[in-house]
């Protein structure tokens, strides 16, 4: 069975900073890995994927994130925080074949002007 | 991209009557389609994977004779909440796989308040 753990409920940081937003995950299958964000009142919105490709993946927004296989993260970052950028970001992961992404809990952030 | 749409945006209704909720593949069709559930403040739950054709398949502690799911056509899924109460206020999304790189389209949600 595949899972995720977000380590941090609600994570804050200075406009310019360093955003770091954590995700281990575990699978019994090579995984296929996502991070969403979602703004208040609104649907999910895809902002990257791992799909056993290059293990830094690129996203929108300026995001990034890079799999590391041997310490099963996946963690989201991005250099410079903007006050747009608060939101609650999910990651999530899903098995080969037709199966259902399940979500971690869910990191509310936070950017301080 | 895939696109997947939902129907109504919001709804508002008595406790004690049913709610139809559509989920529609708009570019692509789905012979399998998904339901999540978010309560505030929290993270998406699967409810039950809805199969074109055959009976939909609920996740444990879902009721099936609560959240009635029919997958029409390929690219029509519902989900019906019966005698609806105050406790099943939530936001609703449905998604549908699609055929690269295992991702899944998500529709926008729908918002449902039960008074």
């Amino acid at each position: 069975a595949q899972s995720v753990t977000q380590l941090g409920s609600h994570v804050s940081v200075s406009e310019g900073a360093l955003v770091l937003l954590r995700c281990n995950y575990s699978s019994s299958v090579p995984p296929y890995l996502f991070w969403y964000v979602q703004y208040p009142n609104q649907g999910l919105q895809l902002l990257l994927k791992y799909t056993s490709a290059a293990t830094l993946v690129k996203g929108i927004n300026g995001f990034e994130a890079e799999f590391k296989k041997s310490e099963t993260s996946f963690h989201l970052t991005k250099p410079s925080a903007h006050m747009s950028d608060a939101a609650e970001y999910f990651c999530a992961v899903r098995a080969s074949g037709n199966t259902p992404l399940v979500f971690g809990k869910g990191t509310r952030l936070s950017v301080i002007a | 991209g895939a696109v997947v749409s939902q129907h109504p945006s919001w709804v508002i209704c008595k406790s004690g009557t049913s709610v139809k909720i559509e989920c529609r593949s708009l570019d692509f069709q789905a012979t399998t389609m998904f339901w999540y559930r978010q309560f505030p403040k929290q993270s998406l739950m699967l409810m039950a994977t809805s199969n074109e054709g055959s009976k939909a398949t609920y996740e444990q502690g879902v009721e099936k004779d609560k959240f009635l799911i029919n997958h029409a056509s390929l690219t029509l899924s519902t989900l019906t909440v019966t005698s609806a109460h105050p406790e099943d206020s939530s936001f609703y999304i449905c998604s549908a796989p699609g055929t690269e790189n295992y991702e899944q389209y998500f529709g926008p949600g729908t918002r449902l308040t039960v008074t």
